[in-house]
């Protein structure tokens, strides 16, 4: 099994431009969740999906985020515009059920705006 | 809302000996708590998790203690080695929809 898999793993752009990160989950997992990880605050929960339904959102910082999940094997996280304050890393996680306790998470997208 | 703390402070500690990590929160009445490991450059991976109802919990060299009136979780490692070195988060959930992680405390150990 490969993992969860994350692209790019690094994210260089200016601020105001358009970033979207990307995510596959292991196969047959249907639970995905976006986190993003930073010194000051940690490791945050912006948003996770069952069965490629989003479930809760609250934790996406403004309408500058959005995430999209298709199909049960590619999601997506979309920053525009982008802005310094967004650098962190985000990480996507996926679980085999709703109440498997096991997070699988990816490397991480390493994100600087400049 | 929920709070968690881990000690920002690195924990250093001497091959052999065993390392004992804490992890308090406030505001919450998680019904489990996890552990993951982190290395530099990598997404977190899952150790143990302990449910509300279980005092402790062991995995090999990791034992997890779980202490709902102080709200608090201790994390052990045995016998430590060089290869636990890392950093250490824990995460609390009600309901295994939303996990809240701490911070995480970096543990080094030396040879």
């Amino acid at each position: 099994d490969a993992g969860v898999i994350q692209s790019p793993r690094h994210e260089v752009t200016e601020m105001g431009q358009e970033v979207t990160l990307r995510c596959k989950p292991i196969s047959g997992h249907n639970s995905l969740f976006w986190y993003r990880q930073t010194m000051m605050r940690g490791l945050e929960l912006l948003i996770y999906f069952n069965n490629n339904v989003p479930i809760d959102d609250s934790g996406m910082p403004e309408d500058r985020f959005s995430a999209k999940m298709p199909n049960a094997s590619f999601s997506t996280l979309k920053i525009q515009p982008s802005e310094p304050r967004d650098s962190a890393v985000y990480f996507c996680a996926s679980r085999a059920g709703r109440t498997n306790e096991k997070l699988f998470f990816g490397s991480g997208t390493q994100l600087s705006v400049l | 809302s929920q709070k968690i703390e881990q000690n920002s402070e690195a924990l250093n500690i001497q091959e052999g000996k065993t390392a004992t990590l804490t992890c308090n929160y406030t505001n919450y009445s998680p019904a489990y708590l996890q552990w993951y490991r982190q290395d530099p450059g990598r997404g977190p991976v899952f150790l143990l998790l302990i449910r509300e109802n279980e005092k402790e919990k062991r995995k090999e060299r990791l034992k997890v203690t779980f202490d709902t009136t102080l709200k608090q979780s201790l994390f052990h490692i045995t016998a430590s080695q060089p290869a636990d070195s890392a950093t250490y988060l824990c995460a609390l959930s009600d309901n295994f929809n939303k996990f809240y992680f701490g911070s995480g405390t970096k543990l080094n150990v030396k040879p």
